[in-house]
């Protein structure tokens, strides 16, 4: 079955502990992105990458940190987690040519305390 | 001012009725346009994307883009209460996916 899949898909820790939110996909994607959704404030963009070894900073990257040394995972990473990056985390991925079609995962709902 | 903006609802329509869902959009950049629909809880789920000015039409979904207004809409025809969920607007420059908050529709039976 074609799919984007996260883990964890809850999450609940304490400022300053580094973790990192996984994110697959077995569709062959080039493009993977990162959001995150907060009521009020939609979904944004946080990282994104084109293919392997490229990403670029979407529209909030502060305090994130992506890497992408396969084409199929692409790890959201928060070295120092903040109370203010408590959100509801997707991870989702595009065909080259077809990045309009984007598969979301899950999602993963994060609490920082 | 928001980049993408849209009214967030709620927006209730009776069962067999049009529902009309609007955004707007800032950057004249923006390249091409989205409409997903997000059930409670659920990832989003792309329903249309448009590119052209003009109407684009899909089953049931009419997506309409007036670029010199920086307008795109949503029309959903014979709206069913499993419409019932919230419609995000996204906007494409370059690799980049700008989402409106999102309008929450009720479709009442």
């Amino acid at each position: 079955e074609a799919q984007v899949t996260q883990n964890p898909r809850y999450l609940i820790t304490v400022t300053g502990k580094k973790l990192t939110v996984t994110c697959s996909q077995n569709m062959n994607h080039e493009y993977m992105s990162w959001y995150r959704q907060d009521p009020g404030l939609g979904l944004r963009q946080i990282y994104y990458s084109m293919n392997v070894e490229v990403t670029d900073k979407g529209d909030v990257p502060e305090g994130y940190k992506v890497s992408r040394k396969e084409k199929r995972n692409f790890p959201l990473i928060l070295e120092s987690p903040s109370p203010n990056q408590t959100s509801l985390y997707f991870c989702a991925s595009s065909p080259y040519g077809r990045v309009e079609t984007q598969y979301f995962g899950p999602g993963t709902r994060l609490l920082v305390l | 001012q928001k980049e993408v903006e849209q009214n967030s609802g709620p927006l209730s329509v009776p069962e067999g009725a049009i529902a009309s869902l609007n955004c707007t959009y800032s950057d004249r950049g923006s390249q091409s346009f989205f409409w997903y629909r997000q059930y409670s809880g659920k990832s989003p789920e792309l329903i249309m994307f448009i590119y052209s000015n003009g109407d684009k039409e899909d089953g049931r979904f009419t997506a309409q883009l007036n670029k010199a207004s920086q307008y795109v809409s949503l029309l959903i025809r014979d709206s069913q209460p499993s419409d019932s969920a919230t419609y995000l607007c996204a906007v494409k420059r370059g690799q980049n996916f700008v989402f409106g908050p999102g309008t929450r529709l009720s479709v009442l039976p």
